[in-house]
C-alpha cells in the first residue's frame, strides 16, 4: 500500500544524544519535506529535497541536517540533541506536477530530557 | 514574503450549522488552494483542494476561491462534533523550482453539541 512512514513516533532520549528520525515513502514522489510543529502552533519547514542529492533549508532554521540518498528516504538527524529540539516533526511528500499538495506522515513526538 | 493569513479562532458552532473558514494570501499569481484538517495531536489531512475561481463541493465541504480578491474559504455543511479540529489553508507560490507549500497558522474549530 502506497503510504508514507515515520520512525520512531515516539522519542523519549536525553541532552547530547545523537538521533535519527526516518522518513520513508512508497508513493514514487520526488519531493520530501520536513516540517517541526510545537503543540497548538503553526508548520514551519526546516527541511526539504526536490530528489537524490538535493537538500535545502527551509524557512526556520534548524540545527538537524538531511539527506537523500535514495527517493523513497529522507532521514532527520540531531547531532547533539537538546531540550529545545522537544517538538513534533512531520515528514511529507509531494509529486512533481501541477498538483503540488503535500500528504504528510504521522508524525514524530521527540522529548530531549 | 509570501503569506497565507488566517483568524486563529477558535470559532464555535453548534452542531448542525455551516462553519465558515477564511483564508487570504498575498500572491496574485498562486494557482493552487487547499485545505488541511489537524486534529489535536495528528498530522495534517488533505480534505480539499481547489485551483479555479468558483466553487468545489466534496460532501459536507465546498471551498470557494476569488482569486481577484485573494481570498478561499471553506464552508462545512451540517457540521459534526468530529469536524471539531485546525484547519490549515495552504497555497502554493511559484517559485524557481519544485513546490513549497505555504501554509497558515490554522482556524480552530470547535462544535458544540
Amino acid at each position: 500500500e502506497a503510504d508514507i512512514y515515520q520512525t520512531p513516533r515516539y522519542l523519549v532520549i536525553g541532552t547530547g544524544k545523537k538521533i535519527t528520525l526516518e522518513c520513508s515513502q512508497t508513493m514514487g514522489h520526488d519531493k520530501m519535506y520536513w516540517y517541526q510543529q510545537d503543540p497548538g502552533m503553526e508548520l514551519h519547514l526546516i527541511h526539504y529535497s526536490y530528489g537524490v542529492n538535493s537538500t535545502e533549508k527551509g524557512d526556520l532554521s534548524s540545527e538537524s541536517t538531511v539527506s537523500r540518498i535514495r527517493t523513497e528516504h529522507f532521514p532527520l538527524t540531531l547531532e547533539s540533541a537538546r531540550p529545545s529540539h522537544t517538538s513534533q516533526y512531520l515528514c511529507a511528500s509531494s509529486n512533481s506536477g501541477t498538483q503540488n499538495w503535500q500528504y504528510f506522515g504521522p508524525g514524530t513526538r521527540l522529548t530531549v530530557t | 514574503q509570501k503569506e497565507v493569513e488566517q483568524n486563529s479562532g477558535p470559532l464555535s458552532v453548534p452542531e448542525g450549522a455551516i462553519a465558515s473558514l477564511n483564508c487570504t494570501y498575498s500572491d496574485r499569481v498562486s494557482q493552487s488552494f487547499f485545505w488541511y484538517r489537524q486534529y489535536s495531536g495528528k498530522s495534517p489531512e488533505l480534505i480539499m483542494s481547489i485551483y479555479s475561481n468558483g466553487d468545489k463541493e466534496d460532501g459536507r465541504f465546498t471551498a470557494q476561491l476569488n482569486k481577484a480578491s485573494q481570498y478561499v474559504s471553506l464552508l462545512i455543511r451540517d457540521s459534526q462534533p468530529s469536524d471539531s479540529a485546525t484547519y490549515l489553508c495552504a497555497v502554493f507560490f511559484p517559485t524557481g523550482g519544485g513546490n513549497k507549500l505555504t501554509f497558515g497558522t490554522g482556524t480552530q474549530l470547535k462544535v458544540e453539541l
